[in-house]
């Protein structure tokens, strides 16, 4: 079956500390790959997406995330964290281009201590 | 350009009843999808629309239905709410000339008592 695991509920990190959120997917094909963020009482914001090309790809307010084909791996990651990134976050997948469903990963609380 | 718009924010209702959901997706998108988010199972994949049909479902019951319109505003309904039925409903606008990525927009709660 399609899946995507996040293995951490929470992550706790010092502000001013490299940061990684980690997402792993079970997808059959070339999936396109998703980092969302939720803050409180919102929807879901768009940080990041893989298609294809290089393996790191930049996103919004400085995270970046690195594609691992061969772990099935897509770990979001920011040089060093800021208290305001402190939120839900969201790994996804889509199966195929023609494939419009999202596959959601059940999400990583991030906490960024001051 | 205006972002999603959903209505209502925020709804309370009893068990036993229906509720109807509304979502006006970024104009010149045809296509928009629903999501359920719960604590206990995340975000899972309610249906998509795209020119007024659906393309796609989730495994939800029939209690869980929805439609498009020509202008690709789109609605959801549910009847016969169970307590279980609480959670925030996200509706999701697809750009198709872009990957179809897909926007959200801020959410309905959904509360059954």
């Amino acid at each position: 079956a399609q899946s995507v695991a996040q293995p951490e509920d929470q992550v706790n990190v010092a502000e001013g500390n490299p940061l990684t959120v980690k997402c792993t997917y079970s997808v059959s094909g070339n999936p396109y790959l998703f980092w969302y963020v939720q803050y409180p009482n919102r929807g879901l914001q768009f940080l990041l997406k893989y298609i294809t090309g290089d393996n790191l790809v930049k996103g919004s307010y400085g995270f970046e995330a690195e594609f691992n084909k061969s772990q099935t791996s897509f770990h979001l990651k920011k040089p060093s964290a800021l208290v305001s990134d402190s939120a839900l976050y969201f790994c996804a997948v889509r199966p195929g281009f023609r494939d419009d469903k999202i596959i959601f990963g059940k999400g990583t609380r991030l906490h960024i201590l001051p | 350009k205006a972002g999603v718009t959903q209505t209502p924010r925020y709804l309370i209702k009893t068990r036993g009843q229906q509720v109807t959901l509304s979502c006006s997706p970024i104009s010149g998108h045809r296509s928009v999808s629903w999501y359920q988010q719960t604590p206990g199972q995340g975000l899972q994949f309610l249906f998509e629309y795209f020119s007024e049909t659906q393309r796609n479902k989730g495994n939800f019951p029939g209690r869980f239905s929805g439609r498009q319109f020509s202008n690709s505003r789109s609605e959801m309904n549910v009847s016969t709410l169970e307590l279980g039925d609480s959670a925030l409903y996200l509706c999701a606008s697809i750009d198709s000339s872009s990957d179809n990525e897909q926007f959200f927009g801020p959410g309905t709660r959904l509360t059954v008592l």
